[in-house]
Parts: C-alpha cells; sequence; structure tokens
C-alpha cells in the first residue's frame, strides 16, 4: 500500500533555528500533501493543503512566512519552521490524497515531535 | 458544537471485552474515515465508510447516513489495541479536506 515517510521524527532546535521537515511518498506520487499540527491530548488541525508544483493554501491563522511549505516534485513535500520559538513546540505530520474522487484516502506519515528550546 | 464528535472521550476495558465508538457528525459529508492513532503518534487509516458496513479481522464500521452516525466496534480486545482512535469526514463532494473529531482514547487492560 500507500507509504509516506516522514523525517526527523524527533528534532530539537534553539530558539530562533529553523527547522526543515519531510515528506516523501514511497511508492506513489503524491499531488497533494496535508500538514497537521497537533497539540498534547488535542486533535489534527490542518495547516496547510499543498498541491505539487503550486503554492500552499494556508488556514486561517497559520503564518505563512513561518510555516514554509514547498511540493516541488510529486515524492517530496517539506515544511519548513522558520525562526523556531518555544510556543511552536509540537506534533507535526503530514498527510498524502491518494486515490481520486469519490474515493478519497488519505495516506499519513508518523509524525515529527519539535521541540524548540 | 463540533462538527464531528465522538464518544466517549475515553474508554478503558478489560481484554476480551467488545467495544463500541461512536461518532455524530452534523454536516453533508461524501466520507467518512476511522483512523488509528498509535502513542507514539502515528497514524493509519482503518476505515473509508460512505455507506454500509465494512469488517476488517476483529474491527467492524458501520455508519448510518440518514442519521449521520457512524461506530467502531472492536470485537475480543487486546491490549494492542490500546490507541486514540479518530472520526473524521470529507464533507462536500469535491473537496478533499478531512474534519476531525476529538478523538476517543482506547485503553485496553490485561
Amino acid at each position: 500500500g500507500a507509504v509516506v515517510s516522514q523525517h526527523p521524527s524527533r528534532v530539537i532546535c534553539k530558539s530562533g533555528t529553523s527547522v526543515k521537515i519531510e515528506c516523501r511518498s514511497l511508492d506513489f506520487q503524491a499531488t497533494t500533501m496535508f500538514w497537521y499540527r497537533q497539540f498534547p491530548k488535542q486533535s489534527l488541525m490542518l495547516m496547510a493543503t499543498s498541491n505539487e508544483g503550486s503554492k500552499a493554501t494556508y488556514e486561517q491563522g497559520v503564518e505563512k512566512d513561518k510555516f514554509l511549505i514547498n511540493h516541488a516534485s510529486l515524492t517530496l513535500s517539506t515544511l519548513t519552521v522558520t525562526s523556531a520559538h518555544p510556543e511552536d513546540s509540537s506534533f507535526y505530520i503530514c498527510s498524502a490524497l491518494t486515490g481520486a474522487i469519490p474515493d478519497y484516502g488519505y495516506t499519513f506519515g508518523s509524525g515529527t515531535r519539535l521541540t524548540v528550546v | 458544537k463540533n462538527e464531528v464528535e465522538q464518544s466517549p472521550q475515553n474508554l478503558t476495558a478489560q481484554e476480551g471485552e467488545f467495544i463500541t465508538i461512536n461518532c455524530s457528525y452534523s454536516v453533508g459529508i461524501s466520507a467518512l474515515h476511522w483512523l488509528q492513532q498509535h502513542p507514539g503518534g502515528g497514524i493509519v487509516s482503518l476505515f473509508m465508510l460512505s455507506s454500509g458496513k465494512k469488517k476488517h479481522g476483529r474491527l467492524i464500521a458501520t455508519i448510518n447516513i440518514q442519521e449521520k452516525h457512524s461506530s467502531l466496534h472492536i470485537t475480543a480486545s487486546h491490549p494492542r489495541d490500546s490507541a486514540v482512535y479518530i472520526c473524521a469526514v470529507r464533507r462536500g463532494t469535491s473537496g478533499s479536506r478531512l474534519t476531525f473529531g476529538e478523538g476517543t482514547q482506547l485503553t485496553v487492560n490485561p
């Protein structure tokens, strides 16, 4: 089945630095990738939707200059948290859209736990 | 009121028990998904439903479109079933984003 590889699984960075998270579709082409953020004991919050070759669509309240999303190829989407601060510490997870209307499926990465110190 | 509501929020069971998790939604949907989130955070898609019932191993998922309700059942529960189970719906006919429930934390004790 479809597999999305997400790296790194854990990262600790200093405040003010940038962190890049990668999601790769291993055996299929991911034209659409969703990026989510999850705080402890809460559900997934959609940050942005990226489509290969075009600019990402950000959800209201998500700073596009802080959370840079690049989806330059059909197998790789990246999320860069720029000038990270402790409040950016969270669990970030990607999900690739598979299939086609009306039978969309969703394959999730394994997530990245970001800690900003 | 959330568009997707799950119950219960937390559920503790003894190994072998039959478990039911419920999901109600208030919007028109094209599909409903049940997801399993492991303690490490990874998420696995269990079922996609647009009508009726699906079964995979000890897991059964049902949906009633008229009542806007879905249930996830686990038969002969096992400690390895301990996880957060999330109901998510895809709205409309052309959009692809999901709307998530808050999740149900299931703990199965040996």
